[in-house]
């Protein structure tokens, strides 16, 4: 079993839709919390990261992590075109260094 | 700018012919890392560097080797290339283990 688990899509849906991402994991010492997004050919750049239990909210995007049921989301609001890329969730821990794993990526298509 | 700049990045070699890929950051952040990303298996660690001459395995180490003699280099060394190596390379840094990464461009190998 995977560490962290991410359903790779491919997501399609229409602009305005919104849309929502979920990963979900196996081991309860991770800290920290992201969510990466990925355009062919970049590398990916962070969106959002958090380190606790609850919602956190940046415009249009809101994650949002349940650490007791081992389970993060990322919902993008009045979804655009320009979103259109892969989503990777990742986490981090502190194993005497840390180390961050990171999920499969889940590849999203917004339809103008 | 701040920036993680990765080269070269494209990649073509033989089996068995020893190659270094160069990574720089001016960010002046501690911590370093390696990624291999391939389909389905997302982003997966090889190697991190908490600091100068730190170094510790990530997931899938073998075949690889890395050294940190200053804080804004971190090259990625293939002894050996196999073909099982051919894939497309990350690098990243942060400010601190568990802050969020920032990520190069990447180097797109090939092992023939």
């Amino acid at each position: 079993q995977k560490e962290v688990e991410q359903d790779p899509g491919p997501l399609s849906v229409p602009e305005g839709a919104i849309v929502s991402l979920n990963c979900t994991y196996s081991n309860s010492a991770f800290q920290y919390f992201m969510w990466y997004r990925q355009y062919s050919r970049k590398g990916p750049e962070l969106l959002m990261y958090t380190y606790s239990s609850g919602n956190k909210e940046d415009g249009r995007f809101t994650a949002q992590v349940d650490k007791s049921s081992k389970y993060i989301s990322l919902f993008i609001r009045d979804s655009q075109p320009s979103d259109s890329a892969t989503y990777l969730c990742a986490m981090s821990v502190n194993t005497g260094g840390f180390k961050t794993i990171f999920g499969a990526g889940t590849r999203l298509f917004v339809k103008a | 700018e701040a920036q993680v700049t990765q080269n070269p990045r494209y990649l073509i070699t033989v089996t068995g012919k020893k190659l270094t890929v160069t990574c720089s950051q001016n960010m002046n952040h501690e911590y370093m890392s390696w990624y291999r990303q391939d389909p389905g298996l997302g982003l997966r660690q090889i190697y991190y560097s908490m600091n100068v001459e730190v170094t510790d395995k990530g997931d899938v180490p073998e075949g690889y080797k890395v050294s940190r003699k200053e804080k804004r280099n971190f090259p990625l060394i293939l002894e050996s290339p196999s073909p099982n190596q051919t894939s497309l390379y990350f690098c990243a840094s942060s400010q601190a283990g568990g802050s969020p990464l920032h990520f190069g461009n990447g180097t797109r190998l090939t092992v023939t």
